[in-house]
């Protein structure tokens, strides 16, 4: 397709369960973002990557959560030993190029419910 | 760190009516500026953005932003909204020697018939 394309659109998981998330970029796009939107909240950033550079990892809010992306292709999300304050919708951008143009376009996200 | 104020939860306007969305960022050095739009059950768009140049950029749908490098505002206007802008607004912002885009907490806007 010609958009960021995003897997499972919703997903209802137990405490505990691992669950993936993934991200299918705008082909020919070297930057990729991982974001977090809580209810009613704004957005919240978790990781970028670009090309073949060091992720930046900075957004993660702990260590059950991780990121990894093969190359300038899809990305995975993967949240370790889900809580119920995990749940939120997860949201994937891709652009051509990290700077200048800066314009991101983003997935429909992909919603978690965590019970 | 570099952050985004959007001090208004939401925003009521009369169809018809002039549309203003505030918004005010920090960030080291030269900024880059964006606004972006989230329609229910969709994923964000881009609306519209400030690199260098002129101070009142034009973007879709009839929206515009005018940069204020003294007051540190990249404020969202619409001259006269449509009720089909009812949505939910995010400005954001990013260094332009940094990667890491910041969005604020984002607005609400109802356009009311």
């Amino acid at each position: 397709g010609a958009g960021v394309s995003q897997s499972p659109s919703n997903k209802v998981t137990e405490k505990g369960k691992d669950v993936e998330l993934r991200c299918d970029p705008i082909s020919g796009h070297t930057a990729l973002y991982w974001y977090r939107q809580r209810l009613g909240q704004g957005l919240e950033f978790l990781i970028y990557f670009q090309g073949n550079s060091a992720p930046d990892k900075s957004g993660l809010p702990s260590d059950r959560f991780s990121a990894e992306r093969t190359g300038e292709s899809v990305s995975t999300l993967t949240i370790q030993r889900t809580q119920q304050e995990d749940s939120a919708v997860y949201l994937c951008a891709s652009s051509f190029r990290d700077r200048e143009a800066g314009e991101l376009f983003f997935g429909e996200g992909s919603r978690l419910t965590v019970l | 760190a570099q952050s985004v104020a959007q001090p208004e939860d939401q925003v009521n306007v009369a169809e018809g009516n002039p549309l203003t969305v505030k918004c005010t960022y920090s960030v080291s050095g030269n900024p880059y500026l964006f606004w972006y739009v989230q329609y229910p059950n969709r994923g964000l768009q881009f609306l519209l953005k400030y690199i260098t140049g002129d101070n009142l950029v034009k973007g879709s749908y009839g929206f515009e932003a005018e940069f204020n490098k003294s007051q540190t505002s990249f404020h969202l206007k619409k001259p006269s909204a449509l009720v089909s802008d009812s949505a939910l607004y995010f400005c954001a912002v990013r260094g332009a020697a940094g990667n890491k885009l910041t969005f604020g907490g984002g607005t609400r806007v109802l356009v009311k018939p």
